[in-house]
């Protein structure tokens, strides 16, 4: 199917575990962004691609890392997992453009107990 | 720093116009976003303005002043089904990352 998909849609894990979140778009979009969502923090960047091979840290960086070997795809690991890091992971995807969109994935939430 | 203000909650009845605002501070500008989020769901794209002036979709319109460092969504004609979340968002380059603002909780009643 088209479109920009995220798996898993729901995640438990326990602290200190690796844990990678799946992100794919069928668009061929250049820029691709992981965003994480908290109660009363709004949006927040992690990392963004502007194209294969090329990330780039966002706000919200420490105990995350990124790969883009593909263009459709852009998984976000979380090498030891924190229950700092329990929230609501978004991925999105852009063509750039006149109009700056982004499309966003319907997201994961993941709990680190 | 870089900051964007909007109001936590707005509500309104069916039918009424509402103004969600929206001030900036950033170091850089390219142009300022709108997006909706329904409880449980992914965020929207609904205008976008990179000149001053007012940016018209449907019932939704879209302001900006950019020597103010200020903006702001109208929605007319309000519905049940605009109670969603709405969040302002400043990109700094095209195509780069977004910043956005902590999001307004828009209820709307009948």
């Amino acid at each position: 199917d088209a479109g920009i998909t995220q798996s898993p849609r729901y995640k438990i894990t326990e602290t200190g575990r690796q844990v990678t979140l799946m992100c794919h778009q069928t668009w061929s979009h250049s820029y691709m962004f992981w965003y994480r969502q908290d109660l009363g923090h709004g949006l927040r960047l992690i990392y963004y691609s502007a194209a294969a091979d090329i990330t780039d840290k966002g706000e919200v960086p420490d105990g995350y890392v990124v790969s883009r070997s593909k263009t459709e795809n852009f998984p976000l690991t979380l090498e030891s997992a924190t229950r700092s890091q329990t929230s609501v992971y978004f991925c999105a995807s852009s063509a750039g453009g006149r109009y700056n969109e982004q499309f966003f994935g319907p997201g994961t939430r993941l709990t680190v107990l | 720093g870089q900051s964007l203000e909007q109001p936590s909650e707005v509500t309104a009845v069916e039918g009424a116009i509402v103004q969600i605002n929206c001030t900036y501070q950033t170091s850089g500008f390219y142009g300022l976003s709108w997006y909706q989020q329904h409880d449980g769901g992914a965020p929207t794209f609904l205008s976008y303005n990179a000149l001053d002036g007012l940016e018209e979709t449907g019932r939704f319109s879209s302001f900006l002043s950019r020597s103010d460092s200020y903006g702001y969504l109208l929605l007319q004609e309000l519905q049940m089904k605009d109670s969603a979340s709405y969040f302002c968002a400043v990109s700094k380059q095209a195509g780069t990352a977004l910043i956005f603002g902590k999001g307004t909780t828009l209820s709307v009643s009948s």
